[in-house]
């Protein structure tokens, strides 16, 4: 069974800074697609980023980036130039080619003034 | 326009009674699935469906039903077995096997007195 893994609960930055992260997951497949989700308080889902994991080179969405670390099954988020508006909760999710989509427990980001 | 509608937003209903919490989508997508999320947590999969007439059980499909007889449609039912059964439900589309972002509904806040 596929397991998605957010270490971190809870993390604040303070605006235009740089915030990392991180999210493992397990698999005994090859071929899938990782995705960051963020849920602000209206709860509405918003799909961030994604990477297909045939694809070596990271994924980046302007200030949004991802390390994908396949042998380690590592994909964290890199935000840059944080932004109040980045204020929410922040999902990792894996999907694999039976389109199973599975989600981590999240990570509260609040950006600071 | 296209999406994926969830009716109602809010349902409360008594303990021992069964519920069914609606799902649509016109955006002719193969995959539906169902999350449980409960307050601070992350998406669990409850089902999920990758063609009509067909679904599979997600990590906590125990006290939970869902039919898949239409494309547009796939419903959940909240049974009296059930432990636990107040929390926010998101219903979600996508496109089979392909990285494609999959599409959310508003969700559903279910309330068990």
């Amino acid at each position: 069974a596929q397991t998605v893994t957010q270490s971190q609960p809870e993390m604040s930055v303070q605006e235009a800074e740089t915030v990392t992260l991180s999210c493992t997951y397990d698999t005994s497949e090859s071929n899938y697609y990782l995705f960051w989700y963020k849920q602000p308080p209206s709860r509405q889902m918003i799909l961030v980023i994604r990477q297909e994991a045939y694809k070596q080179q990271n994924a980046t969405e302007n200030r949004f980036s991802v390390n994908f670390q396949k042998a380690a099954k590592s994909f964290s988020l890199k935000i840059s130039d944080s932004q109040l508006g980045d204020t929410a909760m922040y999902f990792c999710a894996f999907m694999n080619y039976g389109n199973k989509l599975v989600f981590g427990a999240g990570t509260i980001l609040r950006v600071k003034s | 326009d296209g999406g994926i509608t969830q009716s109602p937003k809010y349902l409360f209903r008594k303990e021992g009674q069964n519920v069914t919490l609606s799902c649509e989508q016109n955006l002719n997508h193969d995959a539906m699935y169902w999350y449980r999320q409960d307050p601070g947590q992350g998406l669990r999969l409850i089902y999920y469906s990758q063609i009509v007439n067909d679904f599979q059980k997600g990590d906590i499909a125990e006290g939970y039903s869902v039919s898949r007889e239409k494309k547009e449609s796939f419903p959940l039912t909240v049974t009296s077995a059930q432990k636990n059964p107040t929390a926010f439900y998101l219903c979600a589309s996508s496109i089979e096997h392909t990285n494609t972002e999959a599409f959310f509904g508003q969700g559903t806040r279910l309330t068990v007195v």
